[in-house]
């Protein structure tokens, strides 16, 4: 079974704090996608990346970067986390039939 | 652009059939997806279907494509407790190396002992 893990499924900052989530994924995929998930907005992607060291932005990806340096993790990173950061985080990997796989998510709360 | 819309509740008793169901505009998706996301959870894959498919059936699981309408349905048969969760679709467009997967907003199932 392939499987994603993401570092935290419950993270609390502050505003200004610089906030690292990390996702894992042991099916050796290319291509790695961070989301986030907000009531009645469904999933926005944020960045993605097709292979070691490329980045792709998504749809949103002010206030964000990501890192990924090995092919099995992906990072995001919010360099000055604000209140409207505050949303449930999910990263995924794309498998042969580009279905994606996701990890069980990251709810960030920033204060 | 690339649009995938979704009704945002269906409420279904037991035992009863679900249908749930999704519109998408582009017309060039390659692959269409049902996912389910459980409280507190991350998305997990359904089922999906290549574009040039009618319906595809899986145990409880039946999925229709209109491609002329561009609308996808997921049905479930004898729905459980279990089955409440959020459905996504999505589509998946482009060809060749990574192609833009877009989802909708997700349908709350709910099921009424």
């Amino acid at each position: 079974d392939v499987k994603v893990t993401q570092s935290s499924r419950y993270l609390v900052k502050r505003t200004g704090e610089k906030v690292f989530l990390e996702c894992v994924q042991d099916m050796d995929h290319e291509n790695m996608f961070w989301y986030r998930q907000d009531p009645g907005l469904g999933l926005r992607l944020i960045y993605f990346s097709y292979d070691v060291k490329m980045k792709e932005k998504g749809d949103i990806p002010e206030g964000y970067s990501v890192s990924r340096e090995k092919k099995e993790r992906f990072s995001l990173i919010l360099e000055s986390a604000s209140t409207n950061q505050t949303s449930m985080y999910l990263c995924a990997s794309l498998g042969g039939y580009n279905e994606q796989f996701f990890g069980p998510g990251t709810r960030l709360t920033v204060l | 652009g690339e649009d995938v819309e979704q009704s945002l509740f269906l409420s279904v008793r037991e035992g009863d059939s679900s249908v749930i169901n999704c519109t998408y505009t582009d017309s060039s998706s390659t692959y269409l997806y049902w996912y389910k996301q459980e409280p507190g959870a991350g998305l997990q894959l359904l089922t999906y279907i290549f574009s040039n498919m009618d319906m595809k059936q899986d145990q409880r699981l039946t999925v229709l494509l209109n491609k002329k309408d561009k609308h996808l349905s997921l049905r479930i048969a004898d729905t459980q407790t279990g089955d409440s969760a959020i459905y996504f679709c999505a589509e998946s467009i482009g060809s060749g190396g990574y192609q833009k997967v877009t989802f909708g907003t997700g349908t709350k199932l709910q099921v009424i002992p």
